[in-house]
């Protein structure tokens, strides 16, 4: 079955911009999360979405925000982008979104802001 | 707060040699996850461990989770050029639903 989908897998944006990526969970998975990856601070949760709902969200600014729909395909939002923003973003599914339960991950986004 | 602290953090072997890469805290943990990341991708669940004690093996990997369950280690024996890549430990949350990552391990594995 196919994995994890996560377009686009690069971008590039100006500072100030905003900018949407998407990620489409593995068919029959209903959760979605979203990390940031920079080298000096690792993977870092952003939120995670069950079935349209927002069930926990991470420490970041409200610039970021998402969103999941009906067919639990997701897509988070960054508004007023700053140069820090640049990293991989990663999207990851799993079937019910417990902490104990196997998560995929996509092939990232990468944004670079300049 | 980094929950899950791992080390070395840069590791840097021939092909055939062996290694062992930590994950400890000082939480206990009702499992622990181990990922494999390569350069340009996501990654990739090698394994989970889940009782205090349990050694686990996959193929040249073996991956060995505490008796008290707050550490775990990952061994590679005779390591290959293929193993390069960021190794990743994870483990559950007290509350929520986001899994705790560990900084990782860079692992490269020269001819």
């Amino acid at each position: 079955k196919a994995g994890v989908t996560q377009t686009p897998r690069y971008l590039i944006k100006t500072r100030g911009q905003q900018v949407t990526l998407s990620c489409s969970p593995i068919s029959g998975h209903r959760s979605v999360s979203w990390y940031q990856q920079t080298p000096g601070q690792g993977l870092q949760f952003l939120f995670e979405y069950f079935s349209e709902t927002q069930r926990n969200k991470g420490n970041f600014p409200g610039r970021f925000s998402g969103r999941q729909f009906s067919n639990s395909r997701s897509e988070m939002n960054v508004s007023t982008l700053e140069l820090g923003d640049s990293a991989l973003y990663l999207c990851a599914s799993s079937q019910l979104g417990q902490g104990d339960t196997e998560a995929f991950f996509g092939q990232g986004t990468r944004l670079t802001v300049v | 707060t980094q929950l899950l602290k791992q080390s070395p953090q840069f590791l840097s072997i021939q092909e055939g040699e062996n290694l062992t890469v930590y994950c400890n805290s000082s939480s206990v943990f009702s499992s622990l996850q181990w990922y494999r990341q390569e350069p340009g991708e996501g990654p990739v669940l090698l394994v989970t461990v889940v009782t205090g004690g349990e050694v686990k093996k996959l193929k040249r990997l073996t991956f060995q989770f505490g008796d008290a369950r707050k550490d775990s280690s990952l061994h590679i024996t005779a390591a290959q050029t293929g193993d390069t890549g960021l190794y990743l430990c994870a483990g559950p949350p007290n509350s929520g639903y986001a899994l705790n990552f560990g900084k990782g391990t860079s692992l490269l594995v020269t001819p």
